[in-house]
């Protein structure tokens, strides 16, 4: 079975510009996670997702991000406009039921620069 | 609020030499999972073991081996006659999801390095 799947994997863009990040989640999971890792912070929850609905964006850092899921086998995480400091490796995760009975899997990373 | 501290920043052994990696949880709840994962060189998140609340049976997978004692709220891995392979970032990790939350809290790694 294919993984969580990532797009891009690497993105370098100026400050400024409007950044997509795509994931397609494991195929029947019902939950989607976004991730960030930094070295100041680690990895921090940015967002997730139960059956394509927003339960806890708590994460998020300010209103230039956007996440949003319209079906079940897609997300996006938008950075609009990006800075410097959103520079960081992005992790999207899914899993087919709560942790309760499973662990989240992660997909590849997207590594983002803002110049 | 939940917590996992690593308090092992960086961890340097010699090949074939055993090594433990600590990790120390705090939650408000009788209900938990514990959870660790791997961040090889290459970057991607690999997932070794989860572990819940009510199960504190040591476990063993290969050379790789988890203590989880809930007395002391800890939950260490101790990789055995380590290689180079094992050199990675390795992280703790905690979910309460009895309140209806999925997150995953992480703690802040411990760098691992074998050294041949």
């Amino acid at each position: 079975d294919a993984g969580v799947i990532q797009s891009p994997r690497h993105e370098v863009t100026e400050m400024g510009q409007e950044v997509t990040l795509r994931c397609k989640p494991i195929s029947g999971h019902d939950y989607l996670f976004w991730y960030r890792q930094t070295m100041m912070r680690g990895l921090e929850l940015l967002i997730y997702f139960n059956n394509n609905v927003p339960i806890d964006d708590s994460g998020m850092p300010e209103d230039r991000f956007s996440a949003k899921m319209p079906n079940a086998s897609f997300s996006t995480l938008k950075i609009q406009p990006s800075e410097p400091r959103d520079s960081a490796v992005y992790f999207c995760a899914s899993t087919p039921s709560g942790l309760g009975t499973d662990t989240q899997y992660f997909g590849p990373g997207t590594r983002l620069t803002v110049l | 609020a939940q917590k996992v501290t690593q308090a092992q920043t960086e961890i340097s052994v010699v090949e074939k030499e055993d090594v433990t990696l600590d990790c120390v949880y705090e939650t408000r709840d009788t209900t938990y999972y514990l959870f660790w994962y791997k961040q090889p060189p290459s970057g991607e998140l690999v997932f070794l073991i989860r572990r819940n609340s009510f199960d504190e049976q040591n476990e063993i997978s290969g050379r790789y081996s988890w203590n989880f004692q809930k007395s002391t709220s800890s939950f260490n891995f101790t990789i055995t006659a380590s290689q180079v392979v094992d050199s990675a970032v390795y992280f703790c990790a905690l979910s309460e999801p009895n309140f209806g939350n999925e997150k995953l809290t992480f703690g802040t790694g411990t760098r691992l390095t074998i050294i041949p």
